[in-house]
């Protein structure tokens, strides 16, 4: 069974540091990845995704994740927080199999202080 | 566009009441779900679709239906709620089932069971 682990449920970070959230998900043959960040009290929203080609994506906000077959993780990166980057973020994987249906990750809360 | 609108936003039942959560997209897409997330536990698919007149149980089903008559709209019923099933319920729709993986969210509708 597909399964997506984030290794860290949350991260407290002060203003114009740099951060990490790390994920990991079982491996198989073709994989799509993706990072939503939910706000509170919304839905999820794209932050970036990674389906084929470079394994650095970028996406909105100045975050950007890298994709490592041999490890099998999408960590997602940012150089520089901004307190309204505080929410949750949730990693997942869409196998192209099984009816391409989604696994989440459990979310990290990123914190971020000033 | 509206993008994936859910109705009710909030809704408080009695154990045993049945109900009916609403999820509606106007962006043609093939592919619909529902989830809940319950804290530290991330997103849980309960039911999906991958066209009008086709669904399949996801990981968490035991409690609730879904039919899909229509292209649109998703609807997610629950029989007789239970205190269990309090979560917050998101509905997704994301475009053709290959080739596009980036879902999108509703707003949520926050379910409490007393």
């Amino acid at each position: 069974a597909q399964s997506v682990t984030q290794l860290d449920s949350q991260v407290p970070v002060f203003e114009e540091a740099p951060v990490e959230l790390r994920c990991n998900y079982s491996s198989s043959v073709s994989v799509y990845l993706f990072w939503y960040v939910q706000y509170p009290n919304q839905g999820l929203q794209l932050l970036l995704k990674y389906l084929s080609g470079s394994t650095l994506v970028k996406g909105i906000n100045g975050f950007e994740a890298e994709f490592n077959k041999s490890q099998t993780s999408f960590h997602l990166r940012k150089p520089s927080v901004h307190i309204s980057d505080t929410a949750e973020y949730f990693c997942a994987v869409t196998y192209n199999t099984n009816a391409g249906k989604s696994t989440f990750g459990d979310g990290t809360t990123l914190t971020v202080k000033p | 566009n509206a993008g994936v609108t859910q109705t009710p936003k909030f809704q408080v039942l009695k154990t045993g009441q049945s109900m009916t959560l609403q999820c509606a997209q106007d962006m043609n897409h093939e592919y619909m779900s529902w989830y809940r997330q319950d804290p530290g536990m991330g997103l849980r698919l309960i039911h999906y679709s991958v066209g009008a007149g086709i669904t399949d149980q996801g990981e968490v089903p035991n409690g609730y239906n879904v039919s899909r008559s229509t292209t649109e709209d998703f609807p997610l019923r629950l029989l007789s709620a239970a205190p269990s099933q309090t979560s917050v319920y998101f509905c997704a729709s994301r475009g053709p089932t290959r080739g596009s993986y980036e879902q999108y969210f509703g707003p949520g509708t926050r379910l409490t069971v007393t």
